[in-house]
């Protein structure tokens, strides 16, 4: 079955330290990957994606991934965390299926990050 | 400004009193989806549009009907709602087929059935 996990429930991070949250997935062929981040009382917002090309992607608010073909992962990092990034954070996979696409979500990640 | 509109935020309802959850864009977006935010769950789709007047079910339909009527709005529709229905619900849109780069989501409608 085709499926994103995001390993860890929280992530804690000081400020100024280097954060990575985690995400694993299991999709047949080519995957369409995807960050998106919820702040408290809204709506998911887009962070980046992974359609071809390089595997370090580049995104909003400093944010990057990268896509690890062998391992099946798109890990979400940043080089130095902010307090303004605590935020609940999900990892999600384009997949084909009825003649177009549906997008599966993992659990989320909330990373806290400390002053 | 691009946006995806949903109404009401918040909605406090008793069971089997029908209610409609409003959903708009402005983006011109082919594609609009129904989710459910649950803990431990993340997001689960209710159901999709592919275009005016086609719909189908996503991974959790029951209890649920959603109509499109026009290209801008997708009201997702509770007949009968119970108390597991209580959730985050959100809306959102992309383009259409190989365009479908992502979403853009709407800032949710958190329901609870008493």
């Amino acid at each position: 079955a085709q499926s994103v996990a995001q390993p860890e429930d929280q992530v804690n991070v000081a400020e100024g330290n280097p954060l990575t949250v985690k995400c694993t997935y299991s999709v047949s062929g080519n995957p369409y990957l995807f960050w998106y981040v919820q702040y408290p009382n809204r709506g998911l917002q887009f962070l980046l994606k992974y359609i071809t090309g390089d595997n370090l992607v580049k995104g909003s608010y400093g944010f990057e991934a990268e896509f690890n073909k062998s391992q099946t992962s798109f890990h979400l990092k940043k080089p130095s965390a902010l307090v303004s990034d605590s935020a609940l954070y999900f990892c999600a996979v384009r997949v084909p299926t009825s003649g177009t696409y549906k997008y599966i979500f993992g659990t989320g990640t909330r990373l806290k990050v400390l002053a | 400004e691009a946006q995806v509109t949903q109404n009401p935020r918040y909605l406090i309802t008793v069971t089997g009193k029908k209610l409609t959850v409003t959903c708009s864009q402005n983006m011109n977006h082919e594609y609009m989806s129904w989710y459910r935010q649950d803990p431990g769950l993340g997001l689960r789709q209710i159901y999709y549009s592919m275009n005016v007047e086609v719909t189908d079910k996503g991974d959790v339909p029951e209890g649920y009907k959603v109509s499109r009527k026009e290209k801008r709005n997708f009201p997702l529709i509770l007949e009968s709602p119970s108390p597991n229905q209580t959730s985050l619900y959100f809306c959102a849109s992309s383009q259409g087929g190989h365009r479908n780069y992502g979403y853009t989501f709407g800032s949710g409608t958190r329901l609870t059935v008493v």
